[in-house]
C-alpha cells in the first residue's frame, strides 16, 4: 500500500540555525497537510496547501514558516531561525481528495537546542 | 471557535472488554475523523464520517450530528488496541481541530 514517507526520523538543530523537514506525500493525492505536536499535547494544524498554493494556515504557521513542493513529488516545511519552542514532532498528511481520509507520515522528531 | 473534547483521557480495561471513546465538539463540521496513534508516534487513520455510523473489523463509530457527539467502540479489545485515540474535526475544507487523544490500556 502507497504510504507517505517523511525524512529525516529525528533532527537535531542549533536555536536560529534554518531546518528543512521532507516528505514524499502518495503520488496521486491532491491536498498536503503538515501538523505539529508538542511533547504531551494535542497535535495541530499548521498549513494545508493544494493547486500548488496554501489553501489554509493556523495562527501558528507565521512568517517563520514555509512550504514548497518543488518538483512535483517532494512537499517541504521548512522553518527558519528556529526557536526552541519548535521542538516537537513534525506530521506531514495527504490525501486524494476533498473529504477524503488523510494518509500520514512517521512523523519529524525535531529537537531544538 | 470549535473546540474538541475527549473523554475519557485515560482507559484501562481488561482484554476482551467493549470500550467506548467519546468525543464532542461545539460547531457544526463537514466531517469528523477517528484516529489512532502508536506509542512510537505514528498516526492511522481509521475513520472519517459526516452520518450515521461506520464499521471496520472490531472498530465501530458513530455519529449524532444534532448533538454533535460521536463515539468510538471497539469489541472484544486486544492488547494490541492499545493506543492514544483522537477525535478530530473538519469544519472547513481543510483544517483538522484534533481533540487531545485517549490512552488506551488493555491488559492481558
Amino acid at each position: 500500500e502507497p504510504e507517505v514517507t517523511q525524512t529525516p526520523s529525528h533532527q537535531v538543530t542549533q536555536m536560529g540555525q534554518e531546518v528543512i523537514l521532507r516528505c514524499v506525500p502518495i503520488s496521486n493525492h491532491l491536498y498536503f497537510y503538515w501538523y505539529r505536536q508538542i511533547l504531551g499535547q494535542k497535535v495541530e494544524f499548521l498549513v494545508s496547501f493544494y493547486n500548488n498554493e496554501i489553501s489554509e494556515k493556523s495562527e501558528i504557521f507565521d512568517d517563520q514558516f514555509s512550504v514548497e513542493r518543488p518538483d512535483g513529488s517532494n512537499f517541504t516545511l521548512k522553518i527558519r531561525s528556529t526557536k526552541l519552542e519548535d521542538s516537537a514532532m513534525y506530521f506531514c498528511a495527504s490525501e486524494a481528495g476533498s473529504n477524503q481520509p488523510q494518509h500520514f507520515g512517521d512523523g519529524t522528531r525535531l529537537s531544538i537546542l | 471557535k470549535n473546540e474538541v473534547e475527549q473523554s475519557p483521557q485515560n482507559l484501562t480495561a481488561q482484554e476482551g472488554e467493549f470500550i467506548t471513546i467519546n468525543c464532542s465538539y461545539s460547531v457544526g463540521i463537514s466531517a469528523l475523523h477517528w484516529l489512532q496513534q502508536h506509542p512510537g508516534g505514528g498516526i492511522v487513520s481509521l475513520f472519517m464520517l459526516s452520518s450515521g455510523k461506520k464499521k471496520h473489523g472490531r472498530l465501530i463509530a458513530t455519529i449524532n450530528i444534532q448533538e454533535k457527539h460521536s463515539s468510538l467502540h471497539i469489541t472484544a479489545s486486544h492488547p494490541r488496541d492499545s493506543a492514544v485515540y483522537i477525535c478530530a474535526v473538519g469544519y472547513s475544507n481543510y483544517q483538522l481541530i484534533w481533540g487531545a487523544g485517549t490512552k488506551l490500556i488493555i491488559k492481558p
